[in-house]
């Protein structure tokens, strides 16, 4: 099992420039869930997917769009990307029961010049 | 506006003591509580979970207790080793579903050789 992976690992991009971050997940988890990481002010929620086919705003979404592709994956998209946007990423997926225990990917360094 | 707050922020401790992180929270209607450990420039990685109806949780030298009538979570570490070195997290559902996670900022934790 690769469990949660996530591509790029790294990226730069000009102000006003648009991408995509990808998020893949084996363990046949319903949920799913991208957060940003800064100095200060730890991980914030942007959007979560509760199962295939919905998507919620979480605390920060303004900037970002998402998209669950299918159970497997959960994109995130910055469609004009702003300085502000510059964070480490990270994509997490857990599964709709029990223990609800979230499982993370190694992330993505993003910089917006 | 539920908080998660760790103390303290940083912690340098010399390999073999043992050592106590601490995590409190302002709603003391939790259902789960999750400890993660970040390594540098790494993505999370799960410790361990207490369910709510629980006291504590072990896993080798880790041992993490609940009390949710003091609104406290400690992750204790026996015989600590350099490799245990990493910033721990805590993190409880938000808004009382196990969907979200509101995570606490860490604590930075130096075990010198």
């Amino acid at each position: 099992n690769a469990g949660v992976t996530q591509t790029p690992k790294f990226q730069v991009l000009k102000t006003g420039q648009s991408m995509t971050l990808q998020c893949a997940q084996d363990m046949n988890h319903n949920s799913m869930y991208w957060y940003r990481q800064d100095p200060g002010m730890g991980l914030r929620l942007i959007y979560y997917s509760a199962s295939e086919g919905t998507t919620d705003k979480g605390e920060v979404p303004n900037g970002y769009n998402v998209s669950r592709l299918n159970k497997r994956e959960f994109s995130l998209r910055l469609e004009s990307a702003a300085p502000s946007q510059t964070s480490v990423y990270f994509c997490a997926s857990t599964e709709n029961r029990d223990l609800y225990e979230q499982y993370f990917g190694p992330g993505t360094r993003l910089t917006v010049t | 506006k539920q908080e998660v707050t760790q103390i303290p922020a940083a912690l340098s401790v010399p390999e073999g003591e043992n050592l106590v992180l601490n995590c409190s929270f302002t709603d003391s209607a939790i259902y789960n509580l999750q400890w993660f450990r970040q390594d540098p420039g790494k993505g999370l990685t799960s410790l361990l979970l207490i369910q709510s109806s629980q006291r504590e949780q072990t896993s080798g030298r880790l041992n993490a207790s609940l009390d949710k009538s003091s609104g406290r979570s400690t992750l204790y570490i026996a015989a600590s080793q350099p490799g245990d070195s990493a910033t721990y997290l805590c993190a409880k559902p938000a808004g009382g579903s196990n969907y979200k996670l509101t995570f606490g900022k860490g604590t930075l934790l130096t075990v010198n050789p």
